[in-house]
Order: C-alpha cells, then structure tokens, then sequence
C-alpha cells in the first residue's frame, strides 16, 4: 500500500498563474478530502468527495478554487488565477471507514 | 455546529515524563469519532488514536492513551514516557458519522526536553 500520493509535493508559481495540485487516493477508499493549512487558519476542509461525487464544497474559498475527481483513483484541486495568499500546505487525504483517514505528504503551494 | 477546541498552543515537557493535551468538542450528533493526529517538523499528519463515541473504555495505543470525559465532551490525550521524537504538533479532530467530514482543532505544539 504506497498511501496517499500526492504531487507536486513542492511548488512555487507567480501571481495569476493557473496551479493544478493532484491526489491519488488509496484504493479501495471511498473518501476524498482537501484540506488547506495556513498558520493563520489552521486546518481547514476544503472539499470532500464520496464515491468520487462532490459532498461539500462548502470550505473551498472562491471560484478561483475548483476541484474534480474524474474517476476513484484521482483527484485535482485547480487554483486559478492564483493569489499569494492562497500560499500554504495543501493536503488530500482518503478514508474507507469512519476510524481514520490517511494523508498524503503534502503540496507546499507559494504563490508570489 | 460542531467544534474542536484545543487551549494550549505550546507545551513543554521534561523527557521521559507523562504530558497530557487538552482536547473539547462541541456537537449535538450523539454518534461521532475522535482523533488525535501527530504532525512532525517535516509535515506529515500521524493518525495516532481514535475514540467513538460509543466506546465504553479510553482508547490506548501504546504509550498514548486518550482521557475520554464524555459528559464533559473532553477528549484528552495522555502520552506517556515523553521521548524528543514527542516533539511535534498535535491535533484533536472530531468526525460526525454519516457527513464524512473531519474537524480540526487549532493544534498544540508539544517540545520534550532532554
């Protein structure tokens, strides 16, 4: 089981470029989650998927913000244009039951 | 709404002794889960321990043990024998079953010292 794999792990980008973040769950789990972590605002969900169908967008911050998850085994959230203060951790996590859910390593967006 | 609240930013503790973080929740949903997630300098999130709701004993894994007050909707995590690899952030998150969704508590910076 290689976990949560999500990528880039690092990116940097100048104001008003398009940034694309992807997730690929782990199989068999029918949750996906974005989650946003600033020092200011801590963890915050974003958007949840189950069984790839969006649940709840409601955290995502504006229409700059979108996310898809096209089949199980993938995900996106596409920020466009950016802005510097979307610079944070961005992390995808998936869960199969209700006792845990497993997160990737993390996308280190700085958006200047 | 639901709500995780977590009062101490920073602790310390001396290496080798028992520290125990806070943890509250908020919810009206009778059934729901409780985690506590460890998040180390290099930024991974650590599932550590659950709590449902429903269980009758305190949740232990290993030397982490979680103080579950559910009158008092307190959710402590008790980690034994600190060791410097303790040091970290940690975070208290609630589940409400049947949203999917996980909440998270601001997070309280743990440093053990030698």
């Amino acid at each position: 089981d290689a976990g949560v794999i999500q990528s880039p792990r690092h990116e940097v980008t100048e104001m008003g470029q398009e940034v694309t973040l992807r997730c690929k769950p782990i199989s068999g789990h029918d949750y996906l989650f974005w989650y946003r972590q600033t020092m200011m605002r801590g963890l915050e969900l974003l958007i949840y998927f189950n069984n790839n169908v969006p649940i709840d967008d409601s955290g995502m911050p504006e229409d700059r913000f979108s996310a898809k998850m096209p089949n199980a085994s993938f995900s996106t959230l596409k920020i466009q244009p950016s802005e510097p203060r979307d610079s944070a951790v961005y992390f995808c996590a998936s869960s199969r039951t209700e006792y845990g859910y497993t997160f990737g390593s993390g996308t280190r967006l700085t958006v200047v | 709404a639901q709500k995780i609240t977590q009062t101490q930013p920073g602790m310390f503790v001396q290496e080798k002794e028992a520290v125990t973080l806070d943890c509250t929740y908020d919810t009206s949903d009778p059934s729901y889960g409780l985690f506590w997630y460890k998040q180390p300098s290099s930024g991974e999130m650590i599932f550590l321990i659950y709590q449902g709701s429903y269980d009758q004993q305190n949740a232990t894994e290993g030397r982490y043990s979680l103080n579950f007050q559910k009158a008092r909707k307190s959710a402590n995590l008790v980690i034994s024998a600190s060791q410097l690899g303790d040091s970290a952030m940690y975070f208290c998150a609630m589940r409400v079953r049947g949203t999917g969704k996980l909440i998270f508590g601001q997070g309280t910076t743990l440093q053990v010292k030698p």
